[in-house]
């Protein structure tokens, strides 16, 4: 496997601000993505953070709300735009490996508060 | 269209016990199954997955599961269970690229494993 790190690993703020959340992993990857786990839910597919181009997102989730970098193969950052209390949530970024293709790997997340 | 479901929403077990987890899935292709699971304040860690071949397969910690395609399961076991193995475990499908599938993994809504002694 692999070591994937996130930052912040927990933050809270206020409603109206952003956080940027920073994803890095020690490996090559082929493919980054980016869940949502509200509480006491299930993880739900935000996008998939492309290189070099523009995310592809899932259905419901918008660009101007979650803007997502990925500058290279292994760093990847997710903004959670003009938050409010219902943007509270674990947000994990995940990895599929070069070696091992058919698995996706996760970050250790990121618990956002927003008050 | 792929799901999956996970019928309970907690499972009680003394320690030393087997237990079972139980997931059920359906897509169109060839899935790839797979078990997570989560300690509280912890992302997810990966304990095994479906690709092909032997049905029963072993991961790590001593869980294993078995795919039945006939009943379109994949329940997650171990012979003897720990408190440590208190957490909980997710499910995931996705259909095998060979069968025209991307990498979208899609979750069940989560087991909680409660280990007793």
């Amino acid at each position: 496997s692999a070591v994937i790190s996130q930052k912040p690993s927990r933050d809270i703020c206020q409603r109206g601000t952003s956080l940027t959340i920073q994803c890095q992993v020690d490996s090559q990857v082929t493919m980054m993505f980016w869940y949502r786990q509200q509480p006491g839910q299930s993880l739900t597919l935000i996008a998939t953070a492309n290189q070099g181009s523009e995310a592809t997102y899932e259905s419901g989730f918008v660009i101007d709300k979650f803007p997502i970098s990925r500058p290279n193969l292994t760093f990847s950052t997710l903004t959670v735009s003009n938050m409010s209390p219902e943007d509270s949530s674990i947000y994990l970024c995940s990895v599929v490996l070069w070696a091992h293709q058919e698995t996706q790997y996760f970050g250790p997340g990121t618990r956002l508060l927003v008050l | 269209a792929q799901s999956v479901a996970q019928p309970e929403d907690q499972v009680n077990v003394a320690e030393g016990n087997p237990l079972t987890v139980k997931c059920t899935y359906s897509v169109s292709g060839n899935p790839y199954l797979f078990w997570y699971v989560q300690y509280p304040n912890r992302g997810l860690q990966f304990l095994l997955k479906y690709i092909t071949g032997d049905n029963l397969v072993k991961g790590s910690y001593g869980f294993e599961a078995e795919f039945n395609k006939s009943q379109t399961s994949f329940h997650l076991k171990k012979p003897s269970a720990l408190v440590s193995d208190s957490a909980l475990y997710f499910c995931a499908v996705r259909v095998s690229i060979l069968t025209g599938g991307g990498n979208k993994l899609t979750f069940g809504t989560g087991t909680q494993l409660k280990v007793e002694l």
